[in-house]
């Protein structure tokens, strides 16, 4: 089946704009999680969304903000973007519940410059 | 707060040797944990898991990891190193559990030479 689906791949913005990024998960994966890599920073926790409602958000401003539709598509928002905003930003899907079992399949991520 | 720890941002490894990259973790309560790999301009991608059960897990591509509950660590390690294992490589653990959010760990660059 098809893996989880980031678009774009790459993305230039400038400083001040906003840009929206995308996320389709696998089929029938309720649960999507998304993260910001950056070499001084790492892999960083943004937030989740499952049944179109934020579950968990990491640390980080306002605005960082994201969004789920009833197909469990997502999308996450950056707002007035800032030279530290430059980032692979990841997406997972997994199914949701309290299995522990559940894994997370990562897409292949959406890298940001801002200029 | 949970963290995790991996000692040595590089390590580099002759093919067919032993790999051994390091991940600790700070917490009085087992958590889940996760080594997950990424090569170069890709997403993350599971190597294995510790949930509950077996210490010893083992995961795909000849990696396994045991959970020392007494050390708080978690390893990760492959008898023999292959060419296509030179990828970044990263600790991660979930208290939630789940894998939907995750504390990573700063991740390890695995070098092999031939």
């Amino acid at each position: 089946k098809a893996g989880v689906t980031q678009t774009p791949r790459y993305l230039i913005k400038t400083r001040g704009q906003q840009v929206t990024l995308s996320c389709s998960p696998i089929s029938g994966h309720r649960s999507v999680s998304w993260y910001q890599q950056t070499p001084g920073q790492g892999l960083q926790f943004l937030f989740e969304y499952f049944s179109e409602t934020q579950r968990n958000k990491g640390n980080f401003p306002g605005r960082f903000s994201g969004r789920q539709f009833s197909n469990s598509r997502s999308e996450m928002n950056v707002s007035t973007l800032e030279l530290g905003d430059s980032a692979l930003y990841l997406c997972a899907s997994s199914l949701f519940g309290t299995d522990t079992n559940t894994e997370a399949f990562f897409g292949q991520g959406t890298r940001l410059t801002v200029v | 707060a949970q963290s995790v720890t991996q000692l040595g941002s590089h390590v580099s490894v002759s093919e067919g040797a032993l790999v051994l990259l390091r991940c600790n973790y700070s917490s009085s309560v087992p958590p889940y944990l996760f080594w997950y790999v990424q090569y170069p301009n890709q997403g993350l991608q599971l190597l294995l898991k510790y949930t509950t059960g077996a210490t010893l897990v083992k995961g795909i591509n000849g990696f396994e990891a045991e959970f020392k509950k007494s050390e708080t660590s978690f390893h990760l390690t492959k008898p023999s190193a292959h060419m296509s294992d030179a990828a970044e490589y990263f600790c991660a653990v979930s208290y939630s559990g789940s894998a939907r959010q995750l504390t990573f760990g700063s991740g390890t660059q695995l070098t092999v030479l031939p």
